[in-house]
């Protein structure tokens, strides 16, 4: 089941730069999406989301980008800094009664000072 | 900030052993989850429930698992007779709404490690 795919295992980026996670899915029913990061030894935490509904969603260094026509969404941080470096994870929605997540696999940022 | 609780963080069992995981919800929250992600895979999806009751399963949440609400406060996922391939970082989670509401994110514990030898 690979609805949701990250697939970029790891980015590095030096500090003050702009990090892009992408981020692509198969199923168009999907009707929000979230992206969560993950230090080790934490659980997941909720970072930003967006809805179908809309192609950009902002909240201080983080954006959320969404192409519904490519399916395709990223997750712009800019400024990076050290403490941005975790495992961040893309996560799918459908509308509805569902409750189900649907996680990607993650990719790791290394943020470089 | 409230934070959902998980105990213990690391459990190790042998293989048929049953295994209780314990977690403490958001106090206000009204649906908990539990998810899982074996070492190198991803997050995947267990169990929902609100109400009471179990309201979503995935195809992983077989006739060795179940989950209860003995208490106001606490949320336990039981593993009957552990296989090697439960071994898994286990995750509980809590919301308020249906995650589906937009503005209702799941919140995470830091998840119980269980290694099952």
């Amino acid at each position: 089941d690979q609805q949701v795919k990250q697939n970029s295992p790891s980015l590095s980026v030096q500090e003050g730069r702009i990090s892009i996670l992408n981020c692509d899915y198969t199923n168009s029913m999907f009707d929000y999406f979230l992206w969560y990061k993950k230090y080790p030894a934490e659980g997941p935490t909720f970072l930003i989301s967006i809805s179908s509904i809309k192609d950009k969603n902002e909240d201080g260094r983080f954006t959320v980008f969404l192409n519904k026509s490519a399916k395709h969404l990223s997750l712009h941080i800019v400024p990076s800094q050290p403490g941005d470096s975790a495992v961040y994870f893309c996560a799918a929605i459908y509308g509805g009664a569902t409750n189900k997540l649907i996680f990607g696999t993650g990719t790791l940022l290394a943020v470089q000072p | 900030e409230p934070e959902v609780t998980q105990t213990p963080s690391h459990q190790v069992t042998q293989m048929g052993q049953e295994v209780i995981l314990h977690c403490v919800p958001i106090s206000n929250h009204l649906y908990f989850y539990w998810y899982r992600q074996i070492l190198g895979q991803k997050v995947e999806f267990l169990v929902s429930f609100y109400n009471n009751e179990i309201s979503e399963k995935s195809e992983i949440f077989d006739d060795q698992f179940s989950v209860e609400r003995p208490d106001g406060s606490n949320f336990t996922l039981k593993i009957r007779s552990t296989k090697l391939e439960d071994s898994a970082m286990y995750f509980c989670a809590s919301t308020p709404r249906q995650p589906s509401s937009y503005n209702s994110p799941l919140h995470f514990g830091n998840g119980t490690r269980l290694t099952v030898t």
